[in-house]
Order: C-alpha cells, then structure tokens, then sequence
C-alpha cells in the first residue's frame, strides 16, 4: 500500500510539551505541506517544503518547526510556544507542480489535543 | 482579509437534485481553482479543478463554473446522493506563488433523503 500517511490518529499532550507529527510518503513527490484546521475555517499553511533540506515558512509557523531530511519525511513538531495547539493536523503533497497543476493530496490527518 | 470566501456555511439539498456550492474571490491573480471534500476527522479529497483559461470544467456528476469578471466559481453536482453529505472546500493558487493553495472556509453539504 502506498501514498501518505500520518501517524498517530489521534494524540494527547500535555500543555508545556513539545510533540512531533509524522509525515512519510512513498509518491517520491519533492513538495509537501503542513496545514491546520480549526472548526469553521479553512486549512492554514504552517509549513512547506519543496525540496530535500530546504523549507519556507507559510501563514501560521509560529510555534511550529519542520524539517525534511529525507524525501520521504516532513515531520512537524508543536512547540510549547504554540499557544493554541489543539487542532487537527494535515499533511499533503503537490503532483507535478512545475507543469501548472496545483491539487495536492492529503494523508488521514493527525488530531493533536492539548490540555 | 479572506481572499476565498464561501459564504454558505451549510447548504441542505433533496437527494436526486443538483447542489450548487459558490465560492468568490478577491485575487485576480489567482489561475487556478480546485473544490475538495472532506469527511470529518479524514484529509480532503480532490474532486476537480479549472484553470483560468477555461470557464466550465466537466467530471461524471461534478461540474465546476468559473466567472473570472464575476470572480466567482460554483460546483454543481448532478444528481445528488446521499455520500455527497460532507464538507466542500474552494481552494485557489496564483502563478508564481510557490503553488500555494488559499482556501475558503468551507460549506457542508446535507444530502436529505
């Protein structure tokens, strides 16, 4: 089986603890996403990244830091500077976006609660 | 300053009718408009797209308008049914911008039987 997953499905912390996001895809796809989403709203971009070692800041990455050492991986860690944490996490790849396509394609999500 | 706006939050539709979900925008930059589905505590899911050189995009039940001097894009679905229920988001993308995707809020879908 393939494509994106993210693991866990549900997670629990502690207010004042930084916690990590797994992101891994199989596509061999270079660019990836991280994005939020709160009821009632619409995804917020909090990171991407369309190159190995390389990432750029998106509307909402404070509190939050990234990396991608692999290809494969874009783990995204929710510091304790993150002041409303609680949400629900989503990871996507972009196909082929130097040929004017833009849809990007989502893992199963992460629901990060935090008390 | 919301730059892709649905300002239906819900909208209720009759199961073998069409719904019409509307999304505007403010940028004319943007090129390109996706609609996703989203079921609860699951990743959206990409049903179609339209690139600003074309006006009507067609894919089995799903059809996407876009009025560029209008700044407007709608997604019908014909015939309704009742695995449409979800949430429907707008998404849209402006050359040159990295292929960021800006979204609009989102409008839920209740497909009555």
């Amino acid at each position: 089986d393939g494509g994106i997953t993210q693991s866990p499905k549900y997670l629990f912390r502690k207010e004042g603890q930084n916690v990590t996001l797994s992101c891994e895809q199989n596509l061999n796809h270079d660019a990836m996403y991280w994005y939020r989403q709160d009821p009632g709203q619409g995804l917020r971009l909090i990171y991407y990244s369309q190159i190995v070692n390389d990432f750029q800041k998106g509307d909402i990455a404070e509190g939050y830091s990234v990396s991608r050492e692999k290809k494969e991986s874009f783990p995204l860690t929710v510091t304790s500077a993150q002041k409303n944490p609680t949400a629900f996490y989503l990871c996507a790849i972009s196909i082929d976006p130097g040929n004017n396509r833009y849809e990007q394609y989502f893992g199963p999500g992460t629901r990060l609660t935090v008390t | 300053d919301q730059q892709v706006k649905q300002n239906s939050p819900s909208l209720s539709v009759q199961e073998g009718r069409i719904s019409i979900l509307n999304c505007d925008y403010t940028n004319s930059m943007f090129d390109y408009f996706l609609w996703y589905k989203k079921y609860p505590a699951e990743g959206p899911t990409f049903l179609i797209s339209i690139s600003s050189i074309k006006d009507k995009n067609e894919d089995g039940r799903f059809t996407v308008f876009l009025n560029k001097s209008a700044k407007h894009l709608s997604l019908h679905i014909v015939p309704s049914q009742p695995g449409d229920s979800a949430v429907y988001f707008c998404a849209a993308s402006a050359r040159g911008s990295n292929y960021q995707l800006i979204w609009g809020a989102g409008t839920k879908l209740i497909i009555k039987p």
